[in-house]
């Protein structure tokens, strides 16, 4: 399987200010996608990686609050935006696998005081 | 698009007995089904999965079936053991297509008591 690695863990943001977290393979991969984990709730997608062109985003998701950056085939960097309580999450990035669709990230888990 | 829905939201069995959460979906074109273990604190981790092309799979005390014509699957643990309790979620997605993406269900807390 793929190793992933995401920075930071977690952090605790003022509301107002902007984080960026970081999501390195270390094999290269056409898509990477980052996945939000309200508290107690399920993943749901945010937006999909793609190498060479911009992100494409899910429903209720734009890219002003959560801009993507995908500079290479191993790399790729979420920003959350003017950070509001309801911000605070578990954000986790992906890749598929040979074996498995999505292989997680460790996750950073963000609160927002 | 697509949409999981998942079923029970939360689970308690006694460890030995057996455990069957069940999802379904509403996109026939998802044709990849994989169901993800999240322990407390931890990343979510694939535990089984199946492709549209068979309607069973096992992999020791884990099971997934798939009907097609109904569109849901189920997962089932057979002699649940304590380290079994953790949330699971199902999901389903569109394999090796121009979408790898995952959409979930809501997930079920699995509470195996000894």
């Amino acid at each position: 399987s793929a190793v992933i690695s995401q920075k930071p863990s977690r952090d605790i943001c003022q509301r107002g200010t902007s984080l960026t977290i970081q999501c390195q393979v270390d094999s290269q991969v056409t898509m990477m996608f980052w996945y939000r984990q309200q508290p107690g709730q399920s993943l749901t997608l945010i937006a999909t990686a793609n190498q060479g062109s911009e992100a494409t985003y899910e429903s209720g998701f734009v890219i002003d609050k959560f801009p993507i950056s995908r500079p290479n085939l191993t790399f790729s960097t979420l920003t959350v935006s003017n950070m509001s309580p309801e911000d605070s999450s578990i954000y986790l990035c992906s890749v598929p696998t040979g074996l498995t669709e999505a292989f997680f990230g460790q996750g950073t888990r963000l609160t927002v005081v | 698009g697509e949409n999981v829905e998942q079923h029970p939201s939360t689970l308690s069995v006694q460890e030995g007995d057996s455990a069957v959460i069940k999802c379904t979906y509403s996109d026939s074109a998802s044709n990849y089904f994989p169901w993800y273990k999240q322990e407390l604190g931890k990343r979510p981790q694939l535990i089984i999965d199946i492709r549209s092309n068979v309607g069973e799979k096992k992999d020791q005390r884990i099971a997934v079936t798939l009907n097609k014509t109904a569109k849901h699957f189920s997962l089932h643990i057979t002699e649940t053991q304590p380290e079994d309790s953790a949330v699971y979620f199902c999901a389903a997605s569109i394999y090796g297509g121009s979408q790898g993406n995952l959409i979930f269900g809501k997930g079920t807390k699995l509470s195996v008591k000894p």
